[in-house]
């Protein structure tokens, strides 16, 4: 049982152009999301979060938006850039323990 | 600050054989983490500790998982006898306070049972 589901492999956007992430989870429970980036090699590095309470979170380039309704979040990339070419992770959390999905790869191509 | 340090970085063992992984954590880092990553998955959560107790556990393979954590820092990670399904990256992470701060990642050992 999935319960945080990126239902897209992979996404392939233009440098400058906005990249949209997109994730659904079927726990109401949780009370927080992430967002996570992984280069190949390394671990993932914490991106983003937000509070199940909130339905908006911005920092810089990034912003999630959460749809508590739809149970549906997303992942804002803008402008994007190559260096953001990577596998991204959507995460949802209680009491510490994080549900990854499958992740998405974003190809941004110059 | 330093990073979350995990050793070694590649291992290939035989089927039944076993294996341990080391990590360390940031310092003062109270809670420490380990996670199973098979390829095209997103990692799964095998066990939690705070400082040197065990949070949750409930999803690490008892009868062949074994993880300990010495004196609230480094955390080591033994699996006996591997089997090939166990083929996978772990990843150790650690993290100061709230979860939806993040926490930090180490590169993972990626573990192949042949």
């Amino acid at each position: 049982d999935q319960q945080v589901k990126q239902n897209s492999p992979s996404l392939s956007v233009q440098e400058g152009r906005i990249s949209i992430l997109n994730c659904d989870y079927t726990n109401s429970m949780f009370d927080y999301f992430l967002w996570y980036k992984k280069y190949p090699a390394e671990g993932p590095t914490f991106l983003i979060s937000i509070s199940s309470i909130k339905d908006k979170n911005e920092d810089g380039r990034f912003t999630v938006f959460l749809n508590k309704s739809a149970k549906h979040l997303s992942l804002h990339i803008v402008p994007s850039q190559p260096g953001d070419s990577a596998v991204y992770f959507c995460a949802g959390g209680s009491q510490g323990n994080l549900i990854f999905g499958k992740g998405t790869k974003l190809s941004v191509k110059p | 600050e330093a990073g979350v340090a995990q050793s070694p970085r590649y291992k290939i063992i035989e089927k039944r054989q076993s294996v341990a992984f080391w990590c360390n954590p940031i310092s003062g880092h109270a809670t420490l983490y380990w996670y199973q990553q098979i390829l095209g998955q997103g990692p799964k959560l095998l066990i939690q500790f705070q400082n040197n107790g065990v949070v949750d556990d409930s999803q690490l393979p008892k009868d062949r998982f074994s993880a300990e954590r010495l004196k609230g820092v480094d955390s080591t990670l033994k699996i006996q006898p591997a089997k090939l399904e166990d083929s996978a990256v772990y990843l150790c992470a650690s993290s100061l306070g709230s979860p939806i701060y993040g926490y930090t990642f180490g590169s993972g050992t990626r573990l192949t049972v042949v």
